[in-house]
């Protein structure tokens, strides 16, 4: 399988809304609903945000959505915060894994 | 709560080989999926390993397939990756993570990682 197609970055100023999207194909996204979104922030261990393409984990805030629409998902952060600045990674589960190139979040 | 402590990595020759382990605990081990993700210095997330929750089924990415052996120790709560034949390109971060119950496909709780370095 091919990796995921992500913007490489992406930014956005405190309190607005950034989304990164996450381009598969009919093998992988299309296919069946697990896509999920992870958060990394330097040096650390990824984060589960969004699970099953709209879940959220408990924990995680509200201001974290996920869709998908045919073979691509979006992950959108609302309200955005400084402590948002980080990597994030999607992924979709056919057969196996395959994860996104990731997309580095900048908070101006 | 649950934890993931990976160990085992270090610095290697190209052609050879190591084990990693990875710890855990605050959950019952033997009831779940686990799989090794890994992450080359600067680079993405590329998914390489799965093992059931009993270890009968292994599944393995391409680029590691006839290299790489999945397996897992229920009564010592341990997952293990012997790696074989180590290359350059698999130098990484590489994380345990585990999964949900049966019938969901994404990694609910990571480990910090333990980094493998391929290097004459």
């Amino acid at each position: 399988q091919s990796a995921l197609t992500q913007p490489r970055s992406v930014s956005g100023s405190p309190g607005q809304s950034v989304t990164i999207s996450c381009t598969g194909t009919s093998s992988d996204i299309g296919i069946y609903n697990y896509v999920s979104w992870y958060q990394q922030h330097p040096g650390k261990a990824p984060k589960l945000m969004i699970y099953d393409v709209t879940k959220r984990p408990s924990g995680v805030p509200d201001r974290f959505s996920g869709s998908k629409s045919d073979n691509a998902a979006s992950l959108t952060i609302s309200g955005l915060q400084a402590d948002d600045e980080a990597d994030y990674y999607c992924c979709s589960h056919a057969a196996t894994w395959v994860f996104g190139g990731g997309t580095k979040l900048t908070v101006l | 709560e649950v934890q993931l402590v990976e160990s085992g990595g270090g610095l290697v020759q190209p052609g050879g080989s190591l084990r990693l382990s990875c710890a855990a605990s605050g959950f019952t081990f033997s009831t779940y999926a686990i799989s090794w993700v890994r992450q080359a210095p600067g680079k993405g997330l590329e998914w390489v390993s799965s093992v059931s929750a009993d270890g009968g089924s292994t599944y393995y990415a391409d680029s590691v397939k006839g290299r790489f052996t999945v397996s897992r120790d229920n009564s010592k709560n341990t997952l293990y990756l012997q790696i074989n034949g180590l290359r350059a390109e698999d130098t990484a971060v590489y994380y345990c993570a585990k999964r949900p119950p049966i019938g969901q496909f994404h990694f609910e709780y990571w480990g910090l990682g333990t980094l493998v370095t391929v290097s004459p």
